[in-house]
């Protein structure tokens, strides 16, 4: 079986400041992260994936995660905040041959 | 260019009268698979196909009804069952072996 958790329904951030949204998985094989943007009113757009290469994976518009086996984490994160960065975020997890598993989302509001 | 796309992104219905989202996609994709989306809940597996002609009830089947006749289609019937059917449903796709899901831009159904 396989889930995702994020913690934190609402991350608020001021503009300029880092961006640290968390996501731990629970997957009894080797996983393949990912993470996904959903803007309103429009579908979710792949951010990142990480799928077993390097542990750090670089995405679009400037973010970035890490995978942490030990930790069973894939955070992702964003050294500066960007107004247009205000979205929703989702982690999700699969395997080979299985569906993805979504978390709940983690609603990202950047203050000016 | 290559993608999924849904219609209508609008649609609105009154109470008891069924409704079909569409859904297509020319990524060549196996996997196909519905989500409803409510706020605050994250994304629920409604109906999901890895094959044509075939097709699995997902976490949240009941009052809904789907069809994979053709490798690039999968429309959802929302029918009169569904107790509550006002939400953002999104349609996706996948190649098979546990990739990445890319999703269409949505469809908000309201129902009055």
């Amino acid at each position: 079986a396989q889930s995702v958790t994020q913690l934190g329904s609402h991350v608020s951030v001021s503009e300029g400041a880092l961006v640290l949204l968390r996501c731990n998985y629970s997957s009894s094989v080797p996983p393949y992260l990912f993470w996904y943007v959903q803007y309103p009113n429009q579908g979710l757009q792949l951010l990142l994936k990480y799928t077993s290469a390097a542990t750090l994976v670089k995405g679009i518009n400037g973010f970035e995660a890490e995978f942490k086996k030990s930790e069973t984490s894939f955070h992702l994160t964003k050294p500066s905040a960007h107004m247009s960065d205000a979205a929703e975020y989702f982690c999700a997890v699969t395997h080979a041959g299985n569906m993805l598993t979504f978390g709940g989302g983690t609603r990202l509001m950047v203050k000016p | 260019d290559g993608g999924i796309t849904q219609s209508p992104k609008y649609l609105f219905r009154k109470e008891g009268q069924n409704v079909t989202l569409s859904c297509e996609q020319n990524l060549n994709h196996d996997a196909m698979y519905w989500y409803r989306q409510d706020p605050g809940q994250g994304l629920r597996l409604i109906y999901y196909s890895q094959i044509v002609n075939d097709f699995q009830k997902g976490d949240i089947a009941e009052g809904y009804s789907v069809s994979r006749e053709k490798k690039e289609s999968f429309p959802l019937t929302v029918t009169s069952a569904q107790k509550n059917p006002t939400a953002f449903y999104l349609c996706a796709s996948s190649p098979q072996g546990g990739t990445e899901a890319f999703f269409g831009q949505g469809t908000r159904l309201t129902v009055v």
